[in-house]
């Protein structure tokens, strides 16, 4: 079963930022926390990844608590092809994911 | 080759039949794993395969069976399929020294047992 807790649903309006939230208490130190999504019909796509450090790349930025009990993935400029199911994964890189039920991000006009 | 590749895209299968699906891997991928999905689901972790060897295996029975082949390819079979078999399979792969870096999926195939 998945260790991380997301909401299951969020709705943005286009052009706004979408701040998609994950708890993971239970996370081990070598593990990281990954952001995968996936659009209707698709496989899942990487995101994102880190370990204690926030990160950004050209598609997101990951924001990990202090104590990373908590991140939360950043889209600054959320578009209707953001719309997906985000799912917040602990892994440590070597294992296979653990996928729950993730968050539908809904991005409106 | 970039991405990776799976087919066929769709399929029907009557329940008691056997299926294979297909994944085609990206050059260097040497791990590859496959995950069903039901529908309103996460994908769920079925097998995966290093080098060709088996080397996890997630809650699914032994009618559940797979190969990785050395041109980075592999095959998910299923035999005595049974109703609730109804799934998006995908297929993942990565490079072992590049584990984190997360993994690339394909599209799956969606199986549907009637």
């Amino acid at each position: 079963d998945a260790k991380t807790t997301q909401p299951p649903s969020m709705d943005c309006a286009e052009g706004r930022a979408a701040n998609l939230p994950c708890n993971h208490s239970t996370i081990s130190g070598n593990e990281y926390v990954y952001w995968y999504r996936q659009i209707h019909s698709q496989g899942p796509q990487y995101i994102i990844h880190g370990l204690k450090n926030n990160e950004t790349n050209e598609m997101a930025s990951l924001i990990i608590t202090e104590d990373r009990k908590s991140s939360t993935l950043i889209l600054p400029h959320a578009t209707l092809r953001d719309t997906a199911v985000y799912y917040c994964i602990e892994n440590s890189g070597y294992s296979t994911l653990t996928f729950g039920k993730g968050t539908m991000l809904l991005v409106s006009p | 080759e970039t991405g990776v590749t799976q087919s066929p895209t769709h399929l029907i299968k009557t329940r008691g039949q056997q299926v294979t699906l297909r994944c085609s891997s990206q050059s260097g991928h040497n791990t590859v794993s496959w995950y069903q999905q039901a529908l309103g689901q996460g994908p769920q972790f079925i097998f995966q395969y290093y080098r060709e060897e088996e080397n996890g295996r997630g809650n699914f029975p032994p009618r559940f069976s797979g190969l990785q082949f050395p041109n980075y390819s592999s095959e998910l079979n299923v035999n005595a399929l049974e109703l609730d078999d109804s799934a998006l399979y995908l297929c993942a792969s990565r490079e072992s020294d590049r584990a984190n870096y997360g993994y690339t999926f394909g599209s799956g195939t969606r199986l549907t047992v009637v």
